[in-house]
């Protein structure tokens, strides 16, 4: 069983979309939560990052943390065709950052 | 602020031959890490530098590939003899020492071996 897992996609939305992206982790001692955002052939961009269980919104961005059921969902409003992406989840303890495969997103016009 | 560069943005290479890749990470950030990264795969850790000293190592990291950053600034990463199974894309990312600080990525050297 992988760390961090994803649900790969791809995943398809109309342009104006509520996105509903979800991550789950395996161990205890992750502490720190991360949504990154890659373009192709691009290196990964960091969106959101968060430390305890609740919400974190940013813009159109709300990061949500379960700690209790080992899971992360990263919220995307009003999506836009820019918002077409690969999104990975990553969790962090102490220096190990371990980073799920990601979901391919795709926002159509 | 000038964010992570690597060099180079792409690398074909015939199988055996050796490559070297470059890292400049954020200018204050006194961590350095090499990921790898195949397609439809998330990046997968290789190694971490805190300032010159290199901290930990994959076991992803065959005796085939060696990193350093000889003065705590700039990283290079290298595999020798290299094989069919080392193409991927090569992430380099960098963070301060503040505790909670996330990884700040730049935009990898694609290599491939033909």
């Amino acid at each position: 069983q992988k760390e961090v897992e994803q649900d790969p996609g791809p995943l398809s939305v109309p342009e104006g979309a509520i996105v509903s992206l979800n991550c789950t982790y395996s161990n205890s001692a992750f502490q720190y939560f991360m949504w990154y955002r890659q373009y192709s052939r691009k290196g990964p961009e960091l969106l959101m990052y968060t430390y305890s269980s609740g919400n974190k919104e940013d813009g159109r961005f709300t990061a949500q943390v379960d700690k209790s059921s080992k899971y992360i969902s990263l919220f995307i409003r009003d999506s836009q065709p820019s918002d077409s992406a690969t999104y990975l989840c990553a969790s962090r303890r102490g220096q190990n950052f371990v980073f799920g495969p990601g979901t391919r997103l795709s926002v159509l016009p | 602020d000038t964010g992570v560069s690597q060099n180079p943005r792409h690398k074909i290479t015939k199988r055996g031959q050796n490559v070297t890749f470059r890292c400049d990470p954020i200018s204050e950030h006194n961590r350095l890490y090499w990921y790898r990264q195949t397609l439809g795969q998330g990046p997968e850790f290789l190694t971490y530098f805190q300032n010159e000293a290199q901290l930990e190592k994959s076991r992803l990291l065959s005796d085939r590939f060696s990193a350093e950053r000889p003065k705590g600034s700039f990283s290079t990463l290298e595999i020798q003899r290299t094989e069919q199974g080392d193409s991927a894309m090569y992430l380099c990312a960098s963070s301060s020492l503040q505790g909670s600080s996330p990884l700040h990525f730049g935009n990898g050297t694609r290599l491939t071996v033909t």
